[in-house]
């Protein structure tokens, strides 16, 4: 595709209730970041990928957040037991190597999940 | 790791003005700094980025500026125009073994009064 493509665009779940946020990069992207952005705040990083290898998932804020790339392309992050404080903008960005001399993260559209 | 600040966080300019978004860094090994734009519900968009081993970079009415020793980085966007209205985000990127992580900053909202 031209972009990277998120879905679903806008989630309500209730709280409690597991979902899951999918994201197709651009093709060909090796490197796949998934970041949350709250309302009025920057995107903060949760986890990386390097094709199907998940190098670092540092930033992901509970055990109930889960996240793969199975195939090294497409990606999924899962939330079990949504709390009201993960109403969030998803942020899926994608980059086309791991390389060493800086590279350009392209972002979706998100996915706005609101738990009530 | 690697923690970005950014101010303003708000800021106000007439059409026409120049606007200067500072941004601080704390991990030297940091490298590469992007900035984005992004509009309401919309993606941020990269607008301009620039490598640790420049010290400036321009393209047309925008510029960044790098000084790797104090570690700052700024946006400077000169004859601002309504369209310029968004929020503003800078960022590091750390490389390590196998891979690299972006960290961006909280934003400066950008409002151009025409």
């Amino acid at each position: 595709g031209a972009g990277v493509s998120q879905s679903p665009r806008y989630k309500v779940a209730k709280r409690g209730q597991d979902v899951a946020l999918r994201c197709d990069p651009i093709s060909g992207h090796v490197s796949l970041f998934w970041y949350q952005q709250a309302l009025g705040q920057g995107p903060e990083f949760l986890t990386y990928f390097q094709n199907e290898a998940q190098l670092d998932k540092s930033g992901l804020p509970s055990d109930r957040f889960f996240a793969e790339r199975p195939e090294g392309s497409v990606s999924t992050l899962k939330i079990q037991r949504t709390q009201q404080e993960d109403s969030a903008v998803y942020l899926c960005a994608s980059s086309p190597s791991p390389g060493r001399s800086g590279n350009t993260i392209y972002f979706g559209e998100g996915s706005w999940l609101t738990v009530v | 790791g690697e923690n970005v600040e950014q101010h303003p966080s708000t800021l106000s300019v007439q059409e026409g003005d120049s606007a200067v978004i500072k941004c601080t860094y704390s991990d030297s090994a940091s490298n590469y700094f992007p900035w984005y734009k992004q509009e309401l519900g919309k993606r941020p968009q990269l607008i301009i980025d620039i490598r640790s081993n420049v010290g400036e970079k321009k393209d047309q009415r925008i510029a960044v500026t790098l000084n790797k020793t104090a570690k700052h980085f700024s946006l400077h966007i000169t004859e601002t125009q309504p369209e310029d209205s968004a929020v503003y985000f800078c960022a590091a990127t750390l490389f390590y073994t196998g891979g690299f992580k972006t960290i961006f900053g909280a934003g400066t909202r950008l409002f151009v009064k025409a």
